[in-house]
This record gives C-alpha cells, structure tokens and sequence, in this order.
C-alpha cells in the first residue's frame, strides 16, 4: 500500500514567489492534515480536510496560504506571495477517520525555503 | 501556546540502555500520542494513550499517562542505533476532529 506522497520535497524560492505544495494521502482515507514546522519551533497543525470540505482551518496564518482539495482525493497548498519566516518543513497526513481513533500516517515533507 | 513540553530536548545514551523521555501538557485531552521522526522523513506513529488508561506496552516501547499530572512519559527499552531520531509526543482534545497538537520533540542519539 503507497503511504502519503510529497511533492516537491525541497523548494527553494525568493521572496514574493508564489509555490504550490501537492499531498497526496492514502487512498480512502477521508482525512487529511497539514502541519508545518518552522526552524526550532514545535511542529503546528494548519489545517485539516474531510473529504473535499474544510473542518478546521484555525491553523492557517493568514491569506496568503490557500489550500484545497478538489475531489477529495489530493491536496494543495499554495503561497502567495510567500515571505521569509514561510520557510520550515509543511507536513501532510492522512487518516481514515478522525476522532478518538486516529493514527496519522505522515509524509516525508516538503522542505520550503524562501531567500 | 504550545500544548506539549518535552523533556529533555536532548538525549545521548548507548545502545543496550533505557531511553525515558517526558512530556507535559496543558489541558485536558481525549489521548495523547507519540511518533518517532528519522531524519528527513516524515513522522511515523509509534502508540496512542487515551485519557482513561494510564499505561500501555508495544514491543520495547512503554507510555504511561498521568492526566492528573497532564504528564505522560515514553520508555524505550533496550535501545538500539536505529532508535536514533527525534520523538514527539502529540495530544488530541476533545472534540477537536483529531487534530494533533505537537511538543518540541526529544533528540535521541544512541551510540554503537
């Protein structure tokens, strides 16, 4: 069974670029979450999708992070224009419920930097 | 506000020797879990602790829960090289659709 893919899984961009991170989670699996890690900060939930619906988007820091998921199936997350403390690893996970029972299977990350 | 502490940042021991890390929280929760992270790969979940069990066993891994404390720890027993990563725990509130909230993580190094 293919786990949860990352692409890419390093980018490197200027400030004031526009990037777009790609999940793609576990097939079935209705739940999916972003994280991101910023340098020597804990790692920080972002937001979480039921199928193509968002649950919670309280983690977002601000409009210039957009993230979708047509169809239900994978997800993006653009920065637009993207600014110097973006830079950190976006996780993605997948689950197939949410709730009590709900072992995340993680990606290896994308590794975004922004001169 | 961060939710989970950690502690300790940092751990260095030799293969053979127990590995306990600790971790802390703020508020009440419906479990707490914990992942394992080698480096440059993605998390991978190692055991889930609800909130009505106080310890649970898996392998050479041992996690007790103190919700009194809001404390839990991780115990890696005999450890070995490939235990060297970083350990997260990570809680679920109530009613929070499993959203995970993250610690600072321990660095465990162990040595050949």
């Amino acid at each position: 069974e293919a786990g949860v893919t990352q692409f890419p899984s390093h980018s490197v961009i200027e400030k004031g670029q526009t990037v777009t991170l790609r999940c793609d989670p576990i097939s079935g699996h209705d739940n999916l979450y972003w994280y991101r890690r910023v340098m020597g900060k804990e790692i920080k939930f972002l937001l979480h999708f039921v199928k193509e619906s968002k649950q919670d988007e309280s983690g977002m820091p601000n409009n210039r992070f957009l993230a979708e998921r047509t169809g239900g199936t994978y997800s993006t997350l653009k920065v637009q224009p993207a600014e110097l403390e973006d830079s950190g690893v976006y996780f993605c996970a997948s689950s197939h419920r949410a709730g009590d029972r709900n072992e995340q299977f993680f990606g290896p990350g994308t590794r975004l930097t922004v001169l | 506000s961060q939710q989970g502490e950690e502690d300790p940042q940092a751990l260095s021991i030799q293969e053979g020797e127990n590995a306990t890390m600790n971790c802390s929280y703020k508020t009440s929760i419906n479990n707490l879990q914990w992942y394992r992270q080698n480096s440059g790969r993605g998390l991978v979940h190692l055991i889930l602790i609800r909130s009505n069990e106080r310890e649970k066993h898996s392998g050479r891994l041992r996690v007790t829960l103190d919700t009194s404390k809001k404390s839990s720890s991780l115990l890696i027993t005999a450890s070995r090289a490939a235990d060297t990563a970083s350990y997260f725990c990570a809680t679920v509130l109530t009613d929070s659709w499993g959203k995970l909230q993250f610690g600072a993580g321990t660095q465990v190094v162990v040595t050949p």
